[in-house]
Parts: structure tokens; C-alpha cells; sequence
């Protein structure tokens, strides 16, 4: 079974412009959700998707991030216009929808470091 | 209020003995999860174990295990015989919700360094 996918693995750009990370999940998986991680803490959800449906964006800085899952499958997350602080490692993960349990994997991240 | 609390930065174990890296929760839901994750230098998320709010034994897998205590809000996890390869950092993390969606939550984390 082949595991979460990402891409790029590595982006540096300056403040000010726009990147754009791309997540394949695990087939199947109906749960879809992008971390943020700076470096030294903990994963922080940015957003999580339900199929192609937006069920907790809570964290998201809608200014400058956002998020789409078309068709319920891969995901996209873009910042524009991207902050020094903005540097760090974008995880996506996936997971099956099964009650009382729902283990996540984890992609091997996207680094983004700002200038 | 912080969801999961990890209280030690870092910790330092000697080769072959075991350490307990500790983890609270605050949750209000009746049935939740708790989940361990190691994330080596190289950066991946590993799954190590995980424990149901209503698993009345303490979940093991292999040399882990979590030692739940629900009464305290206690989801530590126990490394026995500490190997050079559990040098990494270790994560906490809580599944809270029902019906149509679940949020998982993660701690700051615990830098484990094994010594030889």
C-alpha cells in the first residue's frame, strides 16, 4: 500500500511570494489534515478535510493560507504572500474514518524556509 | 488550557534500561484516544501505539506501552530496554470527537537521547 505522498520536499523563497504544497493520501482514506510544525514544537493543525468538505480550519490564517481537496482525494496548500514566520515543515496526513480509532500517517514533509 | 501537556523538554537514558516519557490530556469527551508518535532526525511521523478511552487494559507493542491512568489525565509512554535507535522526539497526541469528525491534537513533545 503506498504511503502519503508529498511535494516539493524542499521550498525556499523569499517573503512576499506564493508556494503551493501538494498531498496525495492513502487511497481510501477519508480524513485528510495539514500540520504546520516550526521547528522545535509540536504539529499544529492548520486544517482538516472530511472527503472534499472543510471540518476544522480553525487555525488557518485565512489571509494568506489556503486549502482545497477537490474530488475528496489529493490536497493542496498555498501561502501567498508568505512571511518569514512561515518557515517550517508542512505535514499532511491521512486516515480512515473509523470510530473510536483512526491511527494518522504522515507524509515526509514538505520544509519551507522564507528569506 | 493546553489539550496535551509534555513536561520534559528532554530526556537523557542509558542503553537497555527503560524511561518514561510523560503526557497529560484535558478533554471533556466521554470517548477519546491517545496516541504516541517518534519523529527521528530525519523528520517522518512513526505510529507507536495507541489507547482508547474505553480499553480497560494499557496498550503494548513490542518494547512500548502506555500506561493510562483516566482518573489523572495520564497517558505516559514506557521504552523498555532503550536502544541508540530511540534517539528521537516523541509526541503525544489526543483524538477528541464523535459523529462526523475527529481533531487530533499533539504536545510540544519530549527529546529523547539514549547514551551508550
Amino acid at each position: 500500500e503506498a504511503g502519503v505522498a508529498q511535494s516539493p520536499r524542499y521550498k525556499i523563497i523569499e517573503k512576499r511570494q506564493s508556494v503551493a504544497f501538494w498531498c496525495n493520501p492513502i487511497s481510501g482514506h477519508a480524513t485528510l489534515y495539514w500540520y504546520q510544525q516550526i521547528l522545535g514544537q509540536g504539529p499544529k493543525l492548520l486544517i482538516q478535510f472530511q472527503n472534499n468538505g472543510v471540518v476544522d480550519d480553525s487555525q488557518l490564517p485565512k489571509d494568506r493560507f489556503s486549502a482545497e481537496r477537490l474530488k475528496g482525494v489529493d490536497s493542496t496548500l498555498k501561502i501567498q504572500p508568505a512571511k518569514l514566520e512561515d518557515s517550517a515543515v508542512y505535514l499532511c496526513a491521512s486516515s480512515k474514518f473509523v470510530r473510536n480509532t483512526g491511527e494518522l500517517f504522515f507524509g515526509e514533509g514538505s520544509r519551507l524556509t522564507v528569506l | 488550557a493546553q489539550k496535551i501537556t509534555q513536561t520534559q523538554p528532554g530526556m537523557f537514558v542509558q542503553e537497555k534500561e527503560a524511561v518514561t516519557l510523560d503526557c497529560t490530556y484535558d478533554t471533556s469527551d466521554q470517548s477519546y484516544g491517545l496516541f504516541w508518535y517518534k519523529q527521528p532526525s530525519s523528520g517522518e511521523m512513526i505510529f507507536l501505539i495507541y489507547q482508547g478511552s474505553y480499553d480497560e487494559q494499557n496498550a503494548t507493542e513490542g518494547r512500548y506501552s502506555l500506561n493510562f491512568q483516566k482518573a489523572r489525565k495520564s497517558a505516559n509512554l514506557v521504552i523498555s530496554a532503550s536502544q541508540l535507535g530511540d534517539s528521537a522526539m516523541y509526541f503525544c497526541a489526543m483524538r477528541e470527537g464523535d459523529g462526523g469528525y475527529q481533531k487530533v491534537t499533539f504536545g510540544t513533545g519530549t527529546k529523547l537521547q539514549v547514551i551508550p
